[in-house]
């Protein structure tokens, strides 16, 4: 059972537009959300993350979203780069415990 | 700031041989540990997660075990390897409700 899903497998944005990457979850339980960037053959590292007292959350080019009651959020980054070129996961986890879970990911493509 | 090592970086292992992939936490005492593996269609999937010496909790049925015999040393092992063994695997450590990932180690089992 996959408790955080991410749609899309892939998106390609040119550079300067901006990129959006969706998430939905299906615990109730979950109020703490995290994006990870990931590149090839390297460990994910954090970009920003987001709790359920917030619907917004901002960090220079990328921005969170929260909709908890459609259990959606979704990662903005504007401008898009084409270092930002990586797969794009998403994490729950019930608020600030360590047991994250993840997505299956989004590959980002950014062109120039 | 934490460091997590993670070795080997790339292991090529035969059907039904044993495994070890090992993992040592730098700048943080008696933190959580974790397993992760990313498997294409199936993101990071948690594989275990420790909360301290000894203590080891498995999320999914498997033909991996793992291990942690100091604070800070997380051990991965399977006594014999299957072909669906073969994927990216990734030790995390948490702080602040933040998992931080080592580099990961590349299993392809023939």
């Amino acid at each position: 059972d996959q408790q955080v899903k991410q749609n899309s497998p892939s998106l390609s944005v040119q550079e300067g537009r901006i990129s959006i990457l969706n998430c939905d979850y299906t615990n109730s339980m979950f109020d703490y959300f995290l994006w990870y960037k990931k590149y090839p053959a390297e460990g994910p590292t954090f970009l920003i993350s987001i709790s359920s007292i917030k619907d917004k959350n901002e960090d220079g080019r990328f921005t969170v979203f929260l909709n908890k009651s459609a259990k959606h959020l979704s990662l903005h980054i504007v401008p898009s780069q084409p270092g930002d070129s990586a797969v794009y996961f998403c994490a729950a986890s019930e608020y600030r415990t360590d047991k994250l879970i993840f997505g299956t990911g989004t590959r980002l493509q950014v062109f120039p | 700031s934490q460091t997590i090592h993670q070795w080997p970086a790339t292991l090529v292992q035969p059907v039904g041989s044993p495994l070890s992939l090992e993992c040592t936490v730098e700048g943080t005492s008696n933190p959580n540990l974790y397993w992760y593996r990313q498997a294409a269609g199936r993101g990071l999937q948690l594989l275990f997660y420790s909360v301290g010496i000894g203590q080891i909790s498995s999320e999914v049925p498997q033909n991996l075990s793992a291990s942690r015999p100091q604070d800070r040393q997380f051990i991965l092992s399977s006594k014999k390897l299957l072909l669906s063994d073969s994927g990216f695997y990734l030790c995390a450590s948490s702080w602040d409700g933040e998992l931080f990932f080592g580099e990961g180690s590349r299993l392809t089992v023939l």
